[in-house]
């Protein structure tokens, strides 16, 4: 497994302003990701954050509203753009460490209220 | 594309009764992993099953693979008030490299 944080670890928000989230891991990871989880919902992958490369985008979510960095293999941010209060929602990072198997540890995630 | 359904949505048990959840697969999978997420916390990797009519078992858990590897079930027995949370099967997508939650299962204890 690996030890992952996450800051802020909540944040009340003004619409139309924005937001960085961090995620920290202790140790060299291949894949990090992003997730959002809406109240009582499941998981819903956001991006793949590549290291020294753009992010891969799911459908539905773009760069201009999420943008992501991974300058290495230890760290990434995301971004919620011009929030509105429909961005409402936990914002997850998770690692995995091994392509072949794909599990996958979170972070203690991110609770974001837009008002 | 690929979608992973949990039935039941919400389960409430009596302490000390069991509890299964069962997940379907749109796809065939390589694997099934399933996660628990406590209320207020975040998802955590429980167990992973691999080959076809795999069975593992964890303390009171009891993880199956269906012969498809298109199913999954997480039964608990004998339930603790620890055991609530909400749990989430899930499967990978191509590559392996990305993965696909199921809806989920709510399981609430009643002491």
């Amino acid at each position: 497994s690996a030890v992952i944080s996450q800051k802020p670890s909540r944040d009340i928000c003004q619409r139309g302003t924005s937001l960085t989230i961090q995620c920290q891991v202790d140790s060299q990871v291949t894949m990090m990701f992003w997730y959002r989880q809406q109240p009582g919902q499941s998981l819903t992958l956001i991006a793949t954050a590549n290291q020294g490369s753009e992010a891969t985008y799911e459908s539905g979510f773009v760069i201009d509203k999420f943008p992501i960095s991974r300058p290495n293999l230890t760290f990434s941010t995301l971004t919620v753009s011009n929030m509105s209060p429909e961005d409402s929602s936990i914002y997850l990072c998770s690692v995995g460490r091994d392509r072949a198997l794909g599990t996958q540890y979170f972070g203690p995630g991110t609770r974001l209220t837009v008002l | 594309g690929q979608q992973v359904m949990q039935i039941p949505q919400y389960q409430h048990v009596q302490e000390g009764e069991d509890f299964t959840t069962y997940c379907n697969s749109s796809t065939t999978l390589s694997n099934i992993q399933w996660y628990k997420q406590r209320p207020g916390g975040h998802p955590v990797f429980l167990i992973q099953l691999v080959k076809s009519g795999e069975v593992k078992k964890q303390k009171r858990l009891t993880f199956q693979f269906g012969e498809a590897k298109k199913n999954s079930s997480l039964h608990i027995t004998a339930t603790q008030t620890t055991d609530v949370g909400t749990y989430f099967c899930a499967g990978p997508n191509f590559g392996n490299e990305k993965l696909t939650f199921g809806t989920g299962t709510r399981l609430t204890i009643i002491p």
